[in-house]
């Protein structure tokens, strides 16, 4: 399955809300995450299962979505949140596949 | 909270073996609680998932790169490798070693990381 994602980069000013997509070339159902990953460090999980924030995740991080359209929502953004987002599949597998990123800058 | 620390060389030569190391604390590698993986990570590039172990030592690869790896488990020391064979420039990337909660199925818990380069 191929995820891809847009847009490419987005760029924002804090405070203000962020939309990441993400669309699968087949249906997922809700088996999809979201990462974050900031320069020099690893990815660390956010949303699984489309719609459940990981342990920690601060409530501004919204999934959504099912089938193949999907969105990241940050509903206000803080200076932390400028990293780049991926999403991940593992409804068909093997292999489990990643979307290629959307880098969120700073504005 | 399962901690995972990566060990290995950071340079290998064209067609050698790449081996790279994870130790887990935290839990134990025979839990049955997590899945065991290898991502890697070429610079400036998207994630590619190379692989997971299980507890009774059952594996699944990334077709692409199946012919050439192996993972493989060593409870004694509560970790797990990888081995990558006939390595080229292509391979050259961060790997990662992560773990997935058997219930969610998603990658948890991440290694810090090793660049690994692949050059004469």
């Amino acid at each position: 399955i191929v995820l891809t994602q847009s847009p490419a980069t987005l760029s924002l000013s804090p405070g203000e809300r962020a939309t990441l997509s993400c669309r699968a070339s087949q249906s997922v159902s809700t088996y999809l995450a979201w990462y974050q990953q900031k320069p020099g460090q690893a990815p660390r999980l956010l949303i699984y299962d489309a719609s459940n924030r990981a342990t920690g995740i601060p409530p501004r991080f919204i999934g959504s979505g099912s089938g193949t359209d999907f969105t990241l929502t940050i509903s206000s953004l803080e200076t932390e949140d400028f990293a780049v987002y991926y999403c991940q599949q593992r409804s068909d597998w093997p292999p489990y596949t990643f979307g290629p990123g959307t880098q969120l800058e700073i504005k | 909270q399962v901690q995972l620390q990566q060990s290995g060389p950071g340079l290998v030569k064209p067609s050698q073996t790449l081996s790279l190391t994870c130790n887990v604390s935290g839990d134990s590698v025979s839990s049955g609680s997590y899945y065991w993986n290898w991502i890697r990570q070429p610079a400036g590039r998207g994630l590619e998932w190379i692989g997971r172990i299980y507890t009774l030592g059952n594996t699944n690869y990334n077709p692409s790169l199946e012919s050439r790896v192996t993972i493989s488990l060593d409870r004694s020391k509560n970790q797990f490798s990888l081995k990558l064979t006939s390595v080229t420039a292509a391979d050259t990337a961060v790997y990662y070693c992560a773990s997935q909660d058997t219930r969610l199925v998603y990658f948890d818990y991440w290694g810090q990381g090793t660049l690994v380069t692949v050059s004469s």
